[in-house]
């Protein structure tokens, strides 16, 4: 079974600087996807950036970058330029394309941005 | 577009009252649907998803039960709730050729 962990209940950062979230997961599998998800307080999930594991190229997104290690099973999050809006809680996300198109979240990181 | 809707947004109920929580996608066919539930301050449990009606997938045995009556449609339901059942659910879709999951506003569920 697929599991997703994040070791960092907590992180914080000052505005302006940069933040590395860490994420790691258990698959067997070779074909997959990976997300970051941030849910501020309205609780609504916000797609923050995407990984496809056949992909070597890391994924950025203006701000948002991965450091995507495929052997290391491994998955990170850097945020540049910290915001106060980027303030929320942060989750990683495995998503299998063989087991039922299963979508597996790990605990969660929020991530507090001092002014 | 596609959209997807969650009721209601908040709940109270008394312990041991039946739960029922509807989700519904529209713009899209034969989604993927999920349930989960977030407890206060953690992360988010996948409870139940489905790829097609009637085929429902169990993460987590316990009090609750889900189903998908319709191809864009899933409830999930308790007989008897529980004070543990208390937090947040959501619901999200995906599809196939559709990388990301999209999730519906969440229900609040406090039980008393």
């Amino acid at each position: 079974a697929q599991t997703v962990t994040q070791s960092q209940p907590e992180m914080s950062v000052q505005e302006a600087e940069t933040v590395t979230l860490s994420c790691t997961y258990d698959t067997s599998e070779s074909d997959y996807y990976l997300f970051w998800y941030k849910q501020p307080p309205s609780r609504q999930m916000i797609l923050v950036i995407r990984q496809e594991a056949y992909k070597q190229q890391n994924a950025t997104e203006n701000r948002f970058s991965v450091n995507f290690q495929k052997a290391a099973k491994s998955f990170s999050l850097k945020i540049s330029d910290s915001q106060l809006g980027d303030a929320a809680m942060y989750f990683c996300a495995y998503r299998s394309t063989s087991s039922g198109d299963k979508l597996t979240f790990g605990t969660g990181t929020r991530l507090a941005v001092r002014p | 577009s596609q959209t997807i809707h969650q009721w209601p947004a908040t709940l109270v109920q008394p312990v041991g009252s039946p739960l029922s929580l509807e989700c519904t996608v529209e713009g899209t066919s034969n989604p993927n649907l999920y349930w989960y539930r977030q407890a206060a301050g953690r992360g988010l449990q996948l409870l139940f998803y489905s790829v097609g009606i009637g085929q429902i997938s169990s993460e987590v045995p316990q009090n609750l039960s889900a189903s998908r009556p319709q191809d864009r449609q899933f409830i999930l339901s308790s007989k008897k709730l529980l004070l543990s059942d208390s937090g947040f659910y959501l619901c999200a879709w995906t599809r196939d050729w559709v990388t990301e999951a999209f999730f519906g506003q969440g229900t609040r569920l406090t039980v008393v």
